[in-house]
């Protein structure tokens, strides 16, 4: 089944102690792409990137890094939470970057920093 | 800058009835496509539908149909025969091709089908 997958599903942490959100595609898909989601401000983009070893920031980059060393896997690096990190975040990937690509979605990874 | 407004913060609907979800746009690309998600209580991102630019011809999933008028950049959800598991919210997006393909997002139209 084509899919996106991430884990974990729920992380409840502490601040200061650095964690990884995996992101999976298994459709061989070139983009993928971070969001964070919050109550009042929607959607937004953490980091993206185009292809293997190549990521580019997205509109909220702060306290985070990516990496893509394979074509499957990107993921979301917090070396450092803090609690304004505390959000609903969304891997998603595509074929391709642009205006005639569909995006899909992981299942999200609810997480909470204490 | 490009922008996806949704004007309808909440709907509600009852159950095998027919509903409409508003959606304006504004972009400078030539050709490009918008997306409907729907995002359930489980919080999971859902593609609905997707409509490209260039067809006159509106999409179609099932029950879900989308009213793409170009001229007037709306695009909107038409969902037919409304069942229980249609309730969530619902958004419209549009990708920005010279940002890496960001999906800008409306602000979401919660949509309560009611038995």
């Amino acid at each position: 089944e084509a899919q996106v997958t991430q884990n974990p599903r729920y992380l409840i942490t502490v601040t200061g102690k650095k964690l990884t959100v995996t992101c999976s595609q298994n459709m061989n898909h070139e983009y993928m792409s971070w969001y964070r989601q919050d109550p009042g401000l929607g959607l937004r983009q953490i980091y993206y990137s185009m292809n293997v070893e190549v990521t580019d920031k997205g509109d909220v980059p702060e306290g985070y890094k990516v990496s893509r060393k394979e074509k499957r896997n990107f993921p979301l690096i917090l070396e450092s939470p803090s609690p304004n990190q505390t959000s609903l975040y969304f891997c998603a990937s595509s074929p391709f970057a642009g205006s005639t690509d569909t995006q899909y979605f992981g299942p999200g990874t609810r997480l909470t920093v204490l | 800058a490009q922008t996806v407004t949704q004007s309808q913060p909440e709907m509600s609907v009852q159950e095998a009835e027919t509903v409409t979800l508003s959606c304006t746009y504004d972009t400078s690309e030539s050709n490009y496509y918008l997306f409907w998600y729907k995002q359930p209580p489980s919080r999971q991102m859902i593609l609905v539908i997707r409509q490209e630019a260039y067809k006159q011809q509106n999409a179609t999933e099932n029950r879900f149909s989308v009213n793409f008028q170009k001229a007037a950049k709306s695009f909107s959800l038409k969902i037919s025969d409304s069942q229980l598991g249609d309730t969530a919210m619902y958004f419209c997006a549009s990708p920005i091709y010279n940002q890496g393909g960001k999906l800008i997002f409306g602000q979401g139209t919660e949509l309560s089908v009611k038995p």
